[in-house]
């Protein structure tokens, strides 16, 4: 079964540089969330889209926007970067609110 | 402050035994759990879920149990195999987002299966 996509699976950037990392649900499930995971913690979410709205917004810095386009797809887009943001960022998908099914995340390195 | 709670950071099984993770929450406002199961660098995958009208589902080795009126859900594994050897989140979502509500996930449990 198809699951969801996430590219890249790695990226090394630069402090005050800027990142985006993109997310492809699962076929015809109209909802995305992203989430941060950083070195021995427990995910946190960020924020997710229904039906291409934002739905519910977590802690996401004001650095960070997404949106979730006509086809689907969403993007992370990560500002001034810093130390910090390095993490594990995942995306997930689910039908109508239920069962969030999750990428194999993009693993962010800030240098 | 945590909301979902999972006390036990780790947990050691022998194979063919029962694994027991816990979780606690203190949101009353949760409607869905979840447990979704955790090998390093790679995503969570889902395992079992359970909605807080129930107080128990099942899925082949995997049961999940609600008691609503302690905030307390626990994930029972039998029998245990090796390959269950992973991290174990415990995950709740609320009803504030109109349904797209992000899951609040507990720290997790190491589980580790003995031969």
């Amino acid at each position: 079964a198809a699951g969801v996509i996430q590219s890249p699976r790695h990226l090394i950037k630069e402090k005050r540089e800027t990142a985006t990392l993109k997310c492809y649900p699962i076929p015809r499930h109209d909802t995305v969330y992203w989430y941060q995971q950083g070195p021995g913690q427990d995910p946190q979410f960020l924020i997710s889209f229904y039906e291409k709205m934002q739905s519910d917004k977590g802690s996401i810095p004001d650095r960070f926007s997404a949106q979730q386009f006509s086809d689907y797809h969403s993007e992370l887009n990560m500002s001034s970067l810093e130390l910090g943001d390095s993490a594990l960022y995942f995306c997930a998908s689910s039908l109508r609110g239920r069962t969030q099914y999750f990428g194999p995340g993009t693993r962010l390195t800030v240098l | 402050d945590q909301q979902v709670k999972q006390n036990s950071p780790s947990l050691s099984v022998q194979e063919g035994r029962i694994s027991i993770l816990n979780c606690d929450y203190t949101n009353s406002m949760f409607d869905y759990f979840l447990w979704y199961k955790k090998y390093p660098a790679e995503g969570p995958t889902f395992l079992i879920s359970i909605s807080s009208i129930k107080d128990k589902n099942e899925d082949g080795r995997f049961t999940v149990f609600l008691n609503k009126s302690a905030k307390h859900l626990s994930l029972h594994i039998v029998p245990s195999q090796p390959g269950d050897s992973a991290v174990y989140f415990c995950a709740a979502r609320g009803l504030s987002g109109g349904g797209a509500d992000g899951l609040t996930f507990g720290k997790g449990t190491h589980l580790i299966i003995q031969p």
